[in-house]
C-alpha cells in the first residue's frame, strides 16, 4: 500500500514570495492533516480535513496560510506571503476516519527555507 | 489543555546498551490515546505504537517495549540492545478527541557503534 505522498521535498524561497505544497493521502483515508515542524520541535497541527470539509483550523495563521482539499483526496497548503519564521518542515498525515481516534500516517514532509 | 513533556532532549548510548525514553503527559480527559513515533534523518514520522487510556498493559514488540502508568501520567519507551539503526528522534504524542495530536518536543537518540 502506498504511503502519504508529498511534493516538493525541498523548497527555498525569499521572504514575501508565495509557495504551495501538495499532499496525496493514503487511499481510502478520509481525514487529512497538515503539520508544521520547526527545527528542534515537535510537529504542530495547522489544519485538519474530514473529506473536503475543515474540522479544525484554529492554529492556522489565516492571514498568510490557506489550505484546500477540493475533491476530498489531494490537498494543497499555501503560504502567501512567506516570512522568515515560516522556515520549517511541513508534514502531511492521513487517517481512516474521524469518528474515533485513528492512527495518523505521515508523509516525508516538505522542507521549506525562507531567506 | 493537553501537554506532552519529553524531558530528555538528547541521549547517547553505545550499541547493545538498553535505553529508556521518558514521556509525561497532562490531560483532563479520562479517555485519551498515547502514541510513539520515530523520525529518522529522512524526516518521515514512522508510527510505532498506540495505546488507549483504558489499557495499562505493557507492550513488547521485538526489542521495543512500552510502560504505561496512569498513576504517574507516563508512557515510557525502552529499546533493548540498541542498534545504530535506532538512531533517530523519537516523539511521544497525545490525542484526546477529534484526532488532534499534541506532540512532545522529541528525544534525539544517538547509538554509537
Amino acid at each position: 500500500e502506498a504511503g502519504v505522498a508529498q511534493s516538493p521535498r525541498y523548497k527555498i524561497i525569499e521572504k514575501r514570495q508565495s509557495v504551495a505544497f501538495w499532499c496525496n493521502p493514503i487511499s481510502g483515508h478520509a481525514t487529512l492533516y497538515w503539520y508544521q515542524q520547526i527545527l528542534g520541535q515537535g510537529p504542530k497541527l495547522l489544519i485538519q480535513f474530514q473529506n473536503n470539509g475543515v474540522v479544525d483550523d484554529s492554529q492556522l495563521p489565516k492571514d498568510r496560510f490557506s489550505a484546500e482539499r477540493l475533491k476530498g483526496v489531494d490537498s494543497t497548503l499555501k503560504i502567501q506571503p512567506a516570512k522568515l519564521e515560516d522556515s520549517a518542515v511541513y508534514l502531511c498525515a492521513s487517517s481512516l476516519a474521524s469518528g474515533g481516534v485513528e492512527t495518523q500516517y505521515f508523509g516525508p514532509g516538505t522542507r521549506l527555507l525562507v531567506l | 489543555a493537553q501537554k506532552v513533556t519529553q524531558a530528555q532532549t538528547e541521549i547517547s548510548v553505545v550499541e547493545k546498551e538498553d535505553v529508556t525514553l521518558d514521556c509525561v503527559y497532562e490531560t483532563r480527559d479520562t479517555t485519551y490515546y498515547l502514541f510513539w513515533y520515530k523520525q529518522p534523518p529522512s524526516g518521515e514520522l514512522v508510527f510505532l505504537i498506540r495505546r488507549n487510556s483504558f489499557d495499562e498493559q505493557n507492550e513488547i514488540s521485538g526489542r521495543y517495549s512500552w510502560n504505561f502508568q496512569k498513576s504517574t501520567s507516563s508512557f515510557n519507551f525502552t529499546i533493548t540492545a540498541s542498534q545504530v539503526v535506532d538512531s533517530a528522534v523519537y516523539f511521544c504524542a497525545l490525542s484526546e478527541t477529534g484526532n488532534m495530536l499534541t506532540f512532545g518536543g522529541g528525544t534525539r537518540l544517538m547509538v554509537k557503534p
